[in-house]
């Protein structure tokens, strides 16, 4: 995952048009990836995951890209709606059951 | 199902305290994490135990802190004697199975912990 710092990035999108979250990783050896939202005051929620056997994954609305040769991990929120605004953050699955997760990104969607 | 349940909610204590936190995971989860969240340096894991269980302690900060499971439906997180730099979110998640086997992990609340 990222390394962790005071600011977060922020994504601003208009409501309905597409949202794309980007996040590096950084143990090549990891094998399991998931993508969380947290809302402000409550605990990260479960969106969508990924094994390293797939490029690509679908759920509603939100579709996961993995890219393992440049370590790289992307959300894909389709015709983003206000309930979308949240933090998201990825998380890699190292070893065992220890998650490390990503610094997370700001998505604001605008009415 | 009530989800995962944290205990309190908020806590606000001095330097030199001592700080417990609970968590009640869901009923037939069989393991159980306690996670920090703090700007500087986002969510951590602190340790989590299966089948009441610690595996994995690693992530714990120092002596000052310690977890226990009595059983399959309570844990605590304690400091002590807690200090300013360990004001942060504490979450607690359980899951049914191990991570990554199609079993996701579910996070309480949290508790928003302030030592002044």
């Amino acid at each position: 995952g990222e390394s962790v710092g005071l600011h977060l990035p922020t994504l601003s999108v208009q409501e309905g048009d597409n949202s794309i979250i980007n996040c590096a990783y950084s143990n090549s050896a990891s094998d399991y990836f998931i993508w969380y939202k947290q809302e402000s005051g409550k605990g990260p929620q479960f969106i969508i995951d990924i094994r390293s056997n797939m490029d690509k994954r679908q759920g509603q609305r939100v579709t996961v890209l993995l890219n393992k040769t440049v370590k790289h991990l992307s959300l894909q929120i389709a015709a983003t709606q206000p309930g979308d605004s949240a933090v998201y953050f990825c998380a890699e699955l190292e070893y065992g059951n220890k998650l490390v997760f990503g610094a997370g990104t700001i998505l604001r969607v605008k009415s | 199902d009530a989800g995962v349940i944290q205990s309190p909610r908020h806590e606000v204590t001095e330097m030199g305290q001592e700080v417990t936190l609970r968590c009640k995971p869901i009923s037939g989860h069989d393991y159980l994490f306690w996670y920090r969240q703090t700007m500087m340096r986002g969510l951590e894991l602190l340790i989590y135990f299966n089948n009441n269980v610690p595996i994995d302690d690693s992530g714990m900060p120092e002596d000052r802190f310690s977890a226990k499971m009595p059983n399959a439906s309570f844990s605590t997180l304690k400091i002590q004697p807690s200090e300013p730099r360990d004001s942060a979110v504490y979450f607690c998640a359980s899951s049914f199975a191990r991570l990554g086997s199609g079993e996701t992990q579910y996070f309480g609340p949290g508790t928003r912990l302030l030592v002044l």
